[in-house]
């Protein structure tokens, strides 16, 4: 079954760090882009990291750029975020999305089920 | 940026109907568009990849339809799990982005 399991979620202080990680099984995880996409309480998505199959090309939102950084083991079948000077506009359930358009399968196919990040003092 | 807006922003409809919802892009982004459903407490869903192609595994009466600037999704019959969250992805270029949501519940 294809799957992405996300973890590392918490509540954190402003200013503080966390860092995310997606579990990928039941596919050939060294062949996706994948991606990050976060979602305030009551509020719609947003996207906020890409990285391609062999991590040769990152992007970023601009509300967290110099602050997250996405990175990937391909040998772990993990992708991951390192979130630093958090603030509590953070605060979102984070979904790590499997990315097909290298297979002309359009974007964000699969999704993990959501890591909650609170940021408060 | 490439901004989208979607419309309306929620509907009230009942079981049987025809529903359509609008996504448009501020500027044309050929066919990179996906069309995703959310319920409550759980992850997106996609329905539909490059505008118009159905997700494996989705009813048909799903469909897309839309190129360049303006795209429809159509549930040709809505039926009762289909009370949720709609919202399109433009993935034509950086940064990449969804539209506000539509949000259809019970009339």
């Amino acid at each position: 079954e294809v799957q992405l399991v996300e973890s590392g979620g918490g509540l954190v202080k402003p200013g503080g760090s966390l860092r995310l990680s997606c579990a990928a099984s039941g596919f050939t995880f060294s062949s996706y882009s994948m991606n990050w996409v976060r979602q305030a309480p009551g509020k719609g998505l947003e996207w906020v990291s890409s990285i391609s199959s062999s991590s040769s090309y990152i992007y970023y939102a601009d509300s967290v750029k110099g602050r997250f950084t996405i990175s990937r083991d391909n040998a772990k079948n993990s992708l991951y975020l390192q979130m630093n000077s958090l603030r509590a506009e953070d605060t979102a359930v984070y979904y790590c999305a499997r990315d097909p358009r290298a297979l002309l399968q359009g974007a964000f196919d699969i999704w993990g089920q959501g890591t909650m990040v609170t940021v408060s003092s | 940026d490439i901004q989208m807006t979607q419309s309306p922003s929620s509907l009230s409809a009942s079981v049987g109907d025809r529903v359509t919802i609008t996504c448009r892009a501020s500027q044309g982004i050929r066919n990179d568009l996906g069309w995703y459903q959310q319920k409550p407490g759980k992850a997106p869903k996609r329905l539909i990849y490059a505008a118009s192609s159905l997700q494996s595994g989705v009813p048909s009466r799903f469909s897309g339809s839309g190129s360049g600037t303006e795209f429809t999704l159509t549930i040709s019959s809505l039926q009762p799990e289909d009370f949720a969250t709609y919202y399109c992805l433009q993935h034509n270029s950086y940064p990449f982005t969804f539209g506000p949501g539509t949000k259809v519940d019970i009339k």
